[in-house]
């Protein structure tokens, strides 16, 4: 397997646009998992889903943000519009119930970049 | 709710030396235990894992770390490191049962020759 892909790697925007960024967990994973690392806040989870359904969405920062998860093998996290202190890499992760449980795969990130 | 604290912000040490990196939980459920680490622009990657069983637990390249339950702790310890292993080092909770993981902030292992 792959491992978790999320695109792009690096992103850089203008204040007020909208941003897009994308996963695709390991196939047979029913967990998926969106974090953002920033110097100030560490490692923080903004949402995650059970079977393609949000279970927490207790840290998504504000409305500004939406994730959603169409299918087993896709998920999106938005922002709208995007400010300059969202800069941050945002990690998608993923986990399985069966063979190695609670055990996340992290995906190699994206860097976005608010200007 | 769980939390996790990693008391130091910053370990230098000088290649082949011996190293641990601290980590407290909080709880007061059972939990799972992780040490995961990130090399520079890299994503995290899972270094070892507590579920259950022997309270020392072995990973990769040479690192382990124990559980103590009583001083609700989860050290990591390497008894040589490389120059390689110059990472950023997060430890992390689960709550028995559940998928979502906890970190702490980070320590910065700098391993200099």
């Amino acid at each position: 397997d792959a491992g978790v892909i999320q695109s792009p790697r690096h992103e850089v925007t203008e204040m007020g646009q909208e941003v897009t960024l994308r996963c695709k967990p390991i196939s047979g994973h029913d967990y998926l998992f969106w974090y953002r690392q920033t110097m100030m806040r560490g490692l923080e989870l903004l949402i995650y889903f059970n079977n393609n359904v949000p279970i927490d969405d207790s840290g998504m920062p504000e409305d500004r943000f939406s994730a959603k998860m169409p299918n087993a093998s896709f998920s999106t996290l938005k922002i709208q519009p995007s400010e300059p202190r969202d800069s941050a890499v945002y990690f998608c992760a993923s986990s399985g119930t069966e063979g190695a449980p609670v055990t996340a795969f992290f995906g190699q990130g994206t860097r976005l970049t608010v200007v | 709710a769980q939390s996790v604290t990693q008391l130091d912000s910053q370990v230098p040490v000088f290649e082949e030396a011996p190293v641990e990196l601290r980590c407290n939980y909080s709880s007061s459920v059972s939990v799972y235990l992780f040490w995961y680490v990130q090399y520079p622009n890299q994503g995290l990657q899972l270094l070892l894992k507590y579920l259950s069983g022997s309270t020392l637990v072995k990973g990769i390249n040479g690192f382990e770390a124990e559980f103590n339950k009583s001083q609700t702790s989860f050290h990591l310890r390497k008894p040589s490191v490389h120059i390689s292993d110059t990472a950023e080092y997060f430890c992390a909770v689960s709550v028995t049962g559940f998928q979502k993981l906890v970190f702490g902030t980070g320590t910065r292992l700098l391993v200099s020759p």
